[in-house]
């Protein structure tokens, strides 16, 4: 099983420029989230999905966007990427009745 | 406001002695809480858990204890090997709603000395 996988793995944007993450899990999952992680900061929940067709603001939503057209897919997008975005991004999934999350490797974004 | 708290960036330890990694948390709704591992460029990785009704789970070398009157948890490793240096993250689960959001700690690198 491949399990949780992210991208790209890396890219630079510049400033003003729109983006969009891929995340897709082969578990049949039915919850997906978005993270950030930052030195100093931890992971913090940026959107997050209950279900195919909903999704849901986390802890820091402002600048991104989220879509999960269908169950494997989890999409984050920046409309308009500034600095402040630089960051690791991961994205998890979780099945019904558990507690923990399987988690991809990680995208992580530059803003110039 | 950080509700869950990992006060000690970065711990280094001996091969073979225990290590202990320490987390404190601010919320009385969480009721499951999990230890994540992380190496560079990967992903976090599980490692153990343990529900509010349990004091201890253990796993191997790893045991986590819950000290629900002090909101305090911790990891400990013994005896500790050079495999286990990555970042220990600690995630705290709440009930208050369906989606069961994980709430992170900073993280604590732990370097193992050969």
């Amino acid at each position: 099983n491949a399990g949780v996988t992210q991208t790209p793995k890396f890219r630079v944007l510049k400033t003003g420029q729109s983006m969009t993450l891929l995340c897709a899990q082969d578990m049949n999952h039915e919850y997906m989230y978005w993270y950030r992680q930052d030195p100093g900061m931890g992971l913090r929940l940026i959107h997050y999905s209950v279900g195919e067709g909903t999704t849901a603001k986390g802890e820091v939503p402002d600048g991104y966007n989220v879509s999960r057209l269908k169950k494997q897919n989890f999409l984050l997008g920046l409309e308009s990427a500034a600095p402040s975005q630089t960051s690791v991004y991961f994205c998890a999934s979780r099945r019904t009745g558990a507690y923990g999350y399987t988690f991809g490797s990680g995208t992580r974004l530059t803003v110039v | 406001d950080q509700q869950v708290k990992q006060n000690s960036p970065s711990l280094s330890v001996q091969e073979g002695r225990i290590s202990i990694l320490n987390c404190d948390y601010t919320n009385s709704m969480f009721d499951y809480f999990l230890w994540y591992k992380k190496y560079p460029a990967e992903g976090p990785t599980f490692l153990i858990s343990i529900s509010s009704i349990k004091d201890k789970n253990e796993d191997g070398r790893f045991t986590v204890f819950l000290n629900k009157s002090a909101k305090h948890l911790s990891l400990h490793i013994v005896p500790s090997q050079p495999g286990d240096s990555a970042v220990y993250f600690c995630a705290a689960s709440d009930n208050s709603g369906s989606a069961r959001q994980l709430t992170f700690g900073s993280g604590t690198q732990l370097t193992v000395l050969p």
